[in-house]
C-alpha cells in the first residue's frame, strides 16, 4: 500500500515567519501535487513536479521534489494570513488513483 | 484552467431522505469522476471512482448502496446519499480527470451535506 506521510498537521505561526511542510513516502511517485484548500471549498491545485530534483517556485512558495521521487516539500517565506488553510500532498499512485497525505493546517496570524 | 461545477454547495435534509449531488467538468470531457468524502481538518478519503458509461468503483468499507453513483456522460457525474442520517453529514467533493493527464484532478467547490 504505497502511503504519504504530511508533517506537520498543525502549524500556527505569526505572519512574516518561514515554514517548511514535508510530505514523505517509501514509494516513488511519478508525480507529484500540492493543493491548498480553504474551508467550505475544493482544493485547488498549486503545483505539479513531475521529475526528481525539480524545484518549482509560485511567488513565496517554494516545492521540491526529492531526487528519488519519494519526498516533497513546500517551503512558504515570508507566511501572511492570506497563506491561511489547508495545504494536501499528493502523488498518483500505482492504481492511477490520487493518494493524499494527511494534510498541514496552516494558521498565520497577523 | 479545467473547471468542476459541483450543486448544490449546503444542502440540509430530514433523517430518511435521499439527496442527489451533480458534478459537471464545464470545459472538458472527464473520462473518469472521483468522489470523495471528508471531515474537519482532516484530508480527502476516496469513497468511489466512477468512469463514463460503466459501474463505480468503491472503496473498501464504503456501502455502494448506500453512496449511489451514477456517471451517464463525460460531462456528468451524481453522487446520490440515499435514506440519509444524521452520520452522513459530511463535507463531499467531486473531483474530474481527463485520460491525458491521468495525475492532475480538478476538484469541485464540496458539497456540506447536514442531516438533521
Amino acid at each position: 500500500t504505497q502511503l504519504l506521510e504530511q508533517s506537520p498537521q498543525f502549524l500556527s505561526i505569526q505572519e512574516g515567519e518561514n515554514l517548511t511542510v514535508y510530505c514523505n513516502s517509501s514509494s516513488v511517485f511519478s508525480s507529484l501535487q500540492w493543493y491548498r484548500q480553504e474551508p467550505g471549498e475544493g482544493p485547488v491545485l498549486l503545483v505539479t513536479v513531475v521529475t526528481g530534483g525539480e524545484v518549482k517556485k509560485l511567488k513565496r512558495l517554494t516545492f521540491q521534489f526529492g531526487d528519488a521521487r519519494k519526498d516533497s516539500s513546500l517551503h512558504i517565506t515570508a507566511a501572511q494570513p492570506g497563506d491561511t488553510g489547508l495545504y494536501l500532498c499528493a502523488g498518483l499512485g500505482n492504481t492511477g488513483k490520487l493518494i493524499f497525505g494527511q494534510g498541514t493546517t496552516l494558521q498565520v496570524k497577523p | 484552467g479545467a473547471v468542476v461545477s459541483q450543486h448544490p454547495s449546503w444542502v440540509i435534509c430530514k433523517s430518511g431522505t435521499s439527496v442527489k449531488i451533480e458534478c459537471r467538468s464545464l470545459d472538458f470531457q472527464a473520462t473518469t469522476m472521483f468522489w470523495y468524502r471528508q471531515f474537519p481538518k482532516q484530508s480527502l478519503m476516496l469513497m468511489a471512482t466512477s468512469n463514463e458509461g460503466s459501474k463505480a468503483t468503491y472503496e473498501q468499507g464504503v456501502e455502494k448502496d448506500k453512496f449511489l453513483i451514477n456517471h451517464a456522460s463525460l460531462t456528468l457525474s451524481t453522487l446520490t446519499v440515499t435514506s440519509a442520517h444524521p452520520e452522513d453529514s459530511s463535507f463531499y467533493i467531486c473531483s474530474a480527470r481527463t485520460v491525458l493527464a491521468k495525475n492532475i484532478q480538478y476538484f469541485g467547490a464540496g458539497t456540506r451535506l447536514s442531516v438533521l
